[in-house]
């Protein structure tokens, strides 16, 4: 069973930091290019980076670029997200998604894990 | 950035119905066009990719057309279990989602 399972959600005040995790499980982690999207509540889902499958290649949005870093340790098959200088704007639900190599759509999601980022 | 234009924001049908979705391109992005369902508290699941070829497990019921800067999701008669918000997204530049159609029920 292909599963991805987020952590690391929580309550952070504007301007810390913290670090995201997803586990892979079910399929060949290292063979996918990864990504994370998130979703603020009650809104629309944006796209935030993504990562190759050999760790090599990574992409942002505009609006966190800079500020948050993606990774991926292929022998434990987690990705991350480490994000930096967090702002309210940055409070959403998370997910981590998995990409068919090449083919650029997102054909398995997560749950999610909650980032709430309030003084 | 290409934006992603859905309507109808809420689109009111009776279970049986026939529910038509509309996604437009701010430019064309050929047939890089992909739909996700969501439910509520749940992630969403991709249904359709390609803008037109049924994800593995999508009954065919689900249904997509279109190419360029015109998309559409059809469902041919709404089940309860289709009520839920559909995305549409566009993977040829990048990727970036519309705002999202809820079905709800009538």
């Amino acid at each position: 069973q292909v599963l991805l399972v987020e952590s690391g959600g929580g309550v952070v005040q504007p301007g810390r930091s913290l670090g995201l995790s997803c586990a892979a499980s079910g399929f060949t982690f290292s063979s996918y290019t990864m990504h994370w999207v998130r979703q603020p509540p009650g809104e629309g889902l944006e796209w935030v980076a993504a990562v190759s499958s050999a760790g090599s290649h990574k992409n942002y949005v505009d609006s966190v670029k800079g500020r948050f870093t993606v990774s991926r340790d292929n022998s434990k098959n987690t990705l991350y997200l480490q994000m930096n200088s967090l702002r309210a704007e940055d409070t959403a639900v998370y997910y981590c998604v998995r990409e068919p190599n090449g083919l650029y759509y997102m054909d398995v999601w997560g749950k999610g894990t909650t980032v709430t980022v309030s003084s | 950035e290409i934006v992603m234009t859905q309507s109808p924001a809420t689109l009111s049908v009776s279970p049986g119905e026939r529910a038509t979705l509309s996604c437009r391109a701010s430019q064309s992005v050929s047939s890089s066009l992909a739909w996700y369902q969501q439910k509520p508290g749940q992630a969403p699941r991709l249904l359709i990719y390609g803008a037109s070829t049924r994800a593995t497990g999508i009954p065919a019921r689900f249904s997509g057309s279109g190419s360029g800067t015109e998309f559409t999701l059809t469902i041919s008669s709404l089940q309860s279990e289709d009520f839920a918000v559909y995305y549409c997204q566009q993977y040829n530049n990048w990727w970036t989602f519309g705002q999202g159609t809820k079905v709800e029920i009538k």
